[in-house]
């Protein structure tokens, strides 16, 4: 089935430093969301993306986090300054359209804030 | 808050015997469900979107729903060991493009 890439599978960095998680979505879809997974925990949403635009966005989309699509290449997730409870697996997904739509996700990027 | 709650947390079935997880949610008004697989290290694989009450089948997994009783479960017939992966319940809302998961439920398929 269509697939979505993430890079790197695994970040470590330090405190206070800046990150940036890339994800390569399936080719022709035009909606974008990150999850973020704590160890132990479930899957939870952080915020969808369409047309340059944040569309939604949890409570867990904190301040220091921001998403982009620049020329339609990677769509990224920053986060400046990373904090130790931004450690977790974070999700990439993309669907075709929004609601009801299929959305296909990527293997994940580990992310270590030490 | 919408909430998701999966049982059991862990399952344990011979290979061939039927594997049924379940999953309950906290009101009616999401309109769709999805149960997702996940391998270690890889993306999550849709297994069955269900809309309506009842059930529908892809392949060896049958999801049933049922709003009622908040409920939808997800059958696995004839499992093999490669079928050993944490299975998802999600559900999303008309309107709104997130999906609200569960914990999962860690499969083990023993031969």
């Amino acid at each position: 089935g269509p697939k979505v890439l993430q890079i790197p599978s695994h970040q470590i960095i330090d405190m206070g430093q800046m990150v940036t998680l890339n994800c390569d979505p399936v080719s022709n879809h035009l909606y974008f969301y990150w999850y973020k997974q704590i160890l132990g925990q479930q899957m939870e949403f952080l915020v969808n993306f369409y047309n340059g635009k944040v569309m939604e966005k949890s409570k867990l989309f904190k301040d220091q986090f921001s998403v982009e699509r620049p020329d339609g290449s990677y769509f990224t997730l920053k986060i400046q300054p990373t904090a130790l409870e931004d450690s977790a697996v974070y999700f990439c997904a993309s669907s075709g359209d929004k609601n009801y739509a299929e959305q296909f996700f990527g293997p994940g990027t580990r992310l270590t804030v030490l | 808050q919408q909430k998701v709650q999966q049982s059991p947390e862990s399952l344990t079935v011979s290979e061939g015997a039927m594997a049924s997880l379940n999953c309950t949610f906290s009101d009616g008004t999401s309109n769709n469900f999805r149960w997702y697989r996940q391998h270690s290290a890889k993306g999550l694989e849709v297994l069955v979107s269900i809309f309506s009450d009842g059930e529908k089948e892809e392949g060896r997994f049958t999801a049933h729903l049922n709003r009622a009783n908040l409920h939808v479960s997800l059958h696995i017939r004839e499992p093999q060991p490669s079928d050993s992966a944490v299975y998802l319940c999600a559900r999303n809302t008309e309107g709104a493009d997130r999906l609200t998961f569960g914990k999962g439920t860690q499969l083990i398929i023993q031969p």
